[in-house]
Order: C-alpha cells, then sequence, then structure tokens
C-alpha cells in the first residue's frame, strides 16, 4: 500500500540555518504530495503542494520539488526563524482515492535563537 | 482561513464509558468530513470519512460500532467512541473539506486527546 517515511526529529537549529527535512513515499501512479504543518496547540495546516512530477510548491520561503525518479519531496528552507519551530508532515493523496491522504510520522523541527 | 473546532481538546473516562467528539467547520459548510487518529511518535491515520447525510465509510481495520460517526448538518460531524477501554485512548484529529471536489482542500481541527482509565 501507499506510505510515507520522513526523517525522525527532533530537529534543532538555530535561527537563519538551512532546512531540510527528508521525505521519500511509495504509491503506485502519480499521487500528489503535501506538506503540512501543526504549530504547538493548533491544527494541521497546509503549507505547500504538489501535484505532478518535476513541480516545486513553495510558501513562506519552504519548498518541496517532487522528484519521481528518487520518490522524494524534500523540505527545505534557506534560513529558519524560531517562528517555524512546529511539527512538519509529509502526506500524499493517491489518484482516484477522493483525497485520501497518507501521512508521514512528523518530524518536530525547534528553532533556537 | 477556514477553521475548524474540536470540542473538548481532552477528555479522561473510565473504562466502559462512551465519549462523543465534535468537529465543527466554524465559517464554511463542510460537505466531507474526516476522522484520523495519531498514536505517539506515529502517523495520522485515517479511521472514515464521513459526508453529510449519509452513512460514513471506515477503514479497512476501524470498527463501526465502536467508532460511531454521524454527520448530521454541513457543519458538525461527531466521534463517538462507544464503551472505550485503555486502548482506544489515541489523539482523534478531524478534518473539513469545503465541497465535492477531491481536490479542496482538507482544514484540520485541532485534535482531542482521549485518555480511558
Amino acid at each position: 500500500g501507499d506510505s510515507v517515511t520522513q526523517m525522525e526529529g527532533p530537529v534543532t537549529l538555530s535561527e537563519e540555518a538551512f532546512l531540510t527535512i527528508n521525505c521519500t513515499y511509495t504509491a503506485t501512479g502519480y499521487p500528489s504530495l503535501f506538506w503540512y504543518v501543526q504549530y504547538p496547540g493548533e491544527g494541521l495546516q497546509l503549507l505547500l503542494k504538489a501535484t505532478k512530477a518535476d513541480d516545486k510548491g513553495s510558501n513562506k520561503g519552504f519548498e518541496a520539488t517532487y522528484r519521481k525518479e528518487t520518490t522524494s519531496f524534500h523540505l527545505e528552507k534557506g534560513s529558519v526563524q524560531v517562528s517555524d519551530s512546529a511539527v512538519y508532515f509529509c502526506a500524499l493523496s493517491a489518484t482516484g482515492t477522493a483525497s485520501k491522504l497518507t501521512f508521514g510520522t512528523g518530524t518536530r523541527l525547534q528553532v533556537t535563537l | 482561513g477556514a477553521v475548524v473546532s474540536q470540542h473538548p481538546s481532552w477528555v479522561i473516562c473510565k473504562s466502559g464509558t462512551s465519549v462523543k467528539i465534535e468537529c465543527r467547520s466554524l465559517d464554511f459548510q463542510a460537505t466531507t468530513m474526516f476522522w484520523y487518529r495519531q498514536f505517539p511518535k506515529q502517523s495520522l491515520m485515517l479511521m472514515a470519512t464521513s459526508n453529510e447525510g449519509s452513512k460514513a465509510t471506515y477503514e479497512q481495520g476501524v470498527e463501526k460500532d465502536k467508532f460511531l460517526i454521524n454527520h448530521a448538518s454541513l457543519t458538525l460531524s461527531t466521534l463517538t467512541v462507544t464503551s472505550a477501554h485503555p486502548e482506544d485512548s489515541s489523539f482523534y484529529i478531524c478534518s473539513a473539506r469545503a465541497g465535492a471536489s477531491s481536490y479542496n482542500e482538507q482544514f484540520f481541527g485541532p485534535g482531542t486527546r482521549l485518555t480511558v482509565l
């Protein structure tokens, strides 16, 4: 079945450091890929998405590129801020499944001054 | 943006009792709502999909008689955990989708932590 694997956390970075959170997936067909972010005490929010190979999703300085050849969708940000501290979830939605989302386990990011 | 609330945010109950969790879309009408369960350090697992006015569709392995879902209006879905046991302790999260298209975004509630003693 479909699955998403993302790096275990927590990831601790200093402010202005470069961030990479790895995400790989297994799915049949051509899934859509997502990154969600969950701030403390809040619900998951869609951060960015990509619906086909080589698409790049971007939002709030975060980027991820849909790489079909490596089945990856790594999240990157050039300079993190303390306010980016949150849990990040990689997810996919397989074609033809009416938006059923399959999530990774989440990666906690802690950014310090 | 669209807001989804859940109530209660946490609940503790005795084994054998039933617990109801509400999920509300506050500023939009949700034709479809989803219920997820999350174990510590594990991913969110979809339990069921509910469409307003119809029966919920449960994922494989989810007991529909234990996890009763009601989506009686376009802004409210409820999950009732019947005869709860300690193994039902978990974090339950709902999401809501506006419109019928499967490409419409899901908006998530903050979750409800259930502890069964």
